[in-house]
């Protein structure tokens, strides 16, 4: 089945600075490669998504990036704040686009002021 | 209310004891999941909805855990003879669409303990 691994598992940055958090995925039927972000005690929320037929999407000081053939994606945040403090979670479809969402491990991100 | 709605809110059940945890999707959405989520880690996926049929349960870990949605709407995650690695915080998420359709809009989650 698919597998979707995450790495760094923590990550800690400067405010100001950028951060990379990268995802690999094993079904190459997967399509739709989401990006959530979870506060302590709160719910995930989708922040960027992209699908397979783009290599890149931007949204303000976030970035996604695919790539197909080496099945991984990363998530680029520029200019960070304090606020995106937060743990992100990697997902990717099963089995194309009937299949349901598996996520990553989550990387804990702290951006220190 | 507008969001996904999920009760209850915490939960503690004595090993052994059964529990049934509610989700309430946004309306007119199709597609309801429902994940576990150990400390410190990511949603683990349990069974997914499309309307009422159960497509897939591949990730119940055991014949104890049923998850039902009779009318397409509401859906219980029915824990039998509780255990104590059960004790996690069980997601609810409804999308407009089939996965990879579009955004999962997640409930707060049902904290459970098994003491």
């Amino acid at each position: 089945g698919e597998n979707v691994e995450q790495h760094p598992s923590t990550l800690s940055v400067q405010e100001g600075d950028s951060a990379v958090i990268k995802c690999t995925y094993s079904d190459s039927a997967s399509n739709y490669f989401p990006w959530y972000k979870q506060e302590l005690g709160k719910r995930p929320q989708l922040i960027i998504d992209i699908r397979s037929n783009v290599g890149e999407k931007k949204d303000q000081r976030i970035a996604v990036t695919l790539n197909k053939t080496a099945k991984h994606f990363s998530l680029h945040i520029t200019e960070t704040q304090p606020e995106d403090s937060a743990v992100y979670f990697c997902a990717a479809t099963v089995g194309g686009s009937q299949g349901n969402l598996i996520f990553g491990k989550g990387t804990k991100l702290s951006v220190k002021p | 209310g507008a969001g996904v709605s999920q009760s209850p809110r915490y939960k503690v059940a004595k090993r052994g004891q059964d529990v049934a945890l509610r989700c309430d999707p946004i309306s007119g959405h199709v597609s309801l999941f429902w994940y576990q989520q150990a400390l410190g880690q990511g949603p683990e996926f349990l069974t997914y909805f499309q309307n009422e049929a159960q497509l897939d349960k591949s990730g119940l870990p055991s014949d104890r855990f049923f998850a039902e949605r009779p009318e397409g709407s509401v859906s219980t995650l029915k824990i039998q003879r509780t255990q104590q690695e059960d004790s996690a915080v069980y997601l609810c998420a409804s999308s407009l669409e089939r996965p990879g359709g579009g955004e999962l809009f997640f409930g707060e989650g049902s904290r459970l303990t098994v003491l």
